[in-house]
């Protein structure tokens, strides 16, 4: 499995407090991601990152907020959590997104998931 | 809207049955690949396609991408209680050679065998 851990595992939380998410790499892959799974939605992309310092939005970026000061950090953070938020978080890192480049088949790896609660 | 769209969202079939999921966008995608995840997991590779027309297996399981770059589906031959999970499809949208951060991945389609 590539070096892929995120904490916390498990978070319950109240509404309104900030929470943050860390996804931390030992793989140097370029690439990372923020997915949110809920039942009936399949993956859905909050944000992404292609570089230190370089992020875009996803398709559900509103409420979060990422940051990427080091190329093995990935913090996802929500300023003020809404029970809407309450769902099953992935990190997943890929190597690149350059499809014609030799050996690379831009899979997305996974980490273990993080279960956020908002009450 | 959603960009990558896959049915059947749920199938349950006996152990030994055929099962098949589809995939498709209403835009041509430089690749698709597909995932497997295992009841409480997280998403696992499982192959990427590229080509026009290609087809391609692992054991049991046949992948195929449409001639038209719009659609794909996973085929497994026979099933056994060890493929249970969510099969998910996602594709990069545009034309290959591009550098394209976003990965759309279908909802999925969560696969219930009993024996």
């Amino acid at each position: 499995d590539a070096g892929i851990t995120q904490s916390p595992r498990h978070k319950v939380t109240e509404t309104g407090t900030p929470v943050t998410l860390r996804c931390h790499q030992t793989e140097n892959h370029r690439y990372m991601y923020w997915y949110r799974q809920d039942p009936g939605h399949g993956l859905r992309l909050i944000h992404y990152s292609y570089g230190v310092k370089d992020t875009d939005k996803g398709e559900v970026s509103d409420g979060y907020s990422v940051s990427r000061s080091k190329t093995e950090d990935f913090l996802l953070t929500l300023e003020s959590a809404t029970s809407s938020q309450t769902s099953v978080y992935f990190c997943a890192i890929s190597e690149s997104t350059i499809l014609h480049r030799r050996g690379n088949t831009g899979e997305l790896f996974f980490g273990e998931g993080s279960r956020l609660t908002v009450l | 809207g959603q960009q990558v769209m896959q049915i059947p969202q749920y199938q349950h079939v006996q152990e030994g049955e055929d099962f098949t999921t589809y995939c498709n966008s209403s835009t041509t995608l430089s690749n698709i690949q597909w995932y497997k995840q295992r009841p409480g997991g997280h998403p696992v590779f499982l192959i990427q396609l590229v080509k026009s027309g290609e087809v391609k297996k692992q054991k049991r399981l046949t992948f195929q991408f449409g001639e038209a770059k719009k659609n794909s589906s996973l085929h497994i031959t026979a099933t056994q209680t060890t493929d249970v999970g969510t099969y998910f499809c996602a594709g990069y949208l545009g034309e290959r050679g591009s550098t394209l951060g976003r990965l759309y991945f279908g909802r999925g389609t969560q696969l219930t065998v009993w024996p």
